[in-house]
């Protein structure tokens, strides 16, 4: 079965400070990653895909087979970063995602 | 272009009913997943349609269904609803092909069964 697993519900930084949001996963095969974000009011919406190797809104993420890791890392954090991140996988070549259960970034000024 | 828009925003219905939830794609794609979204158990897949036709299917019960018109508009269906039904369900859109798998969501539709 396929799991996607963020152990933080809510992680608070200060502005400046450097991010990272953690997400293990568990899926035999070779999966598709994706971080995606919700900000306050607005729709889920995508952020990066493992795949894609981009950097978004300063956001980086890397694959870690090995330790079955999708990390969402960001050097310094802004006040706009803070929102509902949600990792997710799904099977290559399928539409069908799996979330984790989110952890709500909050940024202080 | 427009994005993905869901009918109706808010509902309330009673339990032992049933109702339908709409989607309408983004112009162009083939694709449509629906979601689950409830505090205890977070965003659950409950099927995806390309072409009309079911490609993926979650672990939901027979009572949740689904189908997608010619012009990929989809609509959900859950019948003698249950009041663990309540949720915010989005619908989700991409191409459904390999160039992207991109999913561009919905605002949802927000259901509580009393």
């Amino acid at each position: 079965a396929q799991r996607v697993t963020q152990p933080e519900k809510l992680l608070s930084v200060f502005k400046g400070a450097p991010v990272e949001l953690k997400c293990n996963y568990s899926y035999s095969g070779s999966p598709e990653l994706f971080w995606y974000v919700q900000y306050s009011r607005q729709r889920l919406q995508l952020l990066l895909r493992h795949i894609s190797r981009e950097s978004i809104k300063g956001f980086t993420a890397d694959l870690n087979k090995g330790e079955t890791s999708f990390h969402l890392k960001k050097p310094f954090a802004q006040e706009e970063d803070s929102a509902m991140y949600y990792c997710a996988l799904s099977g290559a070549g399928s539409y069908q995602l799996t979330f984790g259960k989110g952890t709500k970034l909050s940024v202080i000024p | 272009k427009a994005g993905v828009t869901q009918t109706p925003r808010y509902l309330i219905k009673t339990r032992g009913q049933q109702v339908t939830l709409s989607c309408s794609p983004i112009s162009g794609h083939r694709s449509v997943s629906w979601y689950q979204q409830t505090p205890g158990q977070g965003l659950q897949f409950l099927f995806e349609y390309f072409s009309e036709t079911q490609r993926n299917k979650g672990n939901f019960p027979g009572r949740f269904s689904g189908r997608q018109f010619s012009n990929s508009r989809s609509e959900m269906n859950v019948s003698t609803l249950e009041l663990g039904d309540s949720a915010l369900y989005l619908c989700a859109s991409s191409l459904g092909d390999s160039r992207s798998y991109e999913q561009y969501f919905g605002p949802g539709t927000r259901l509580t069964v009393t």
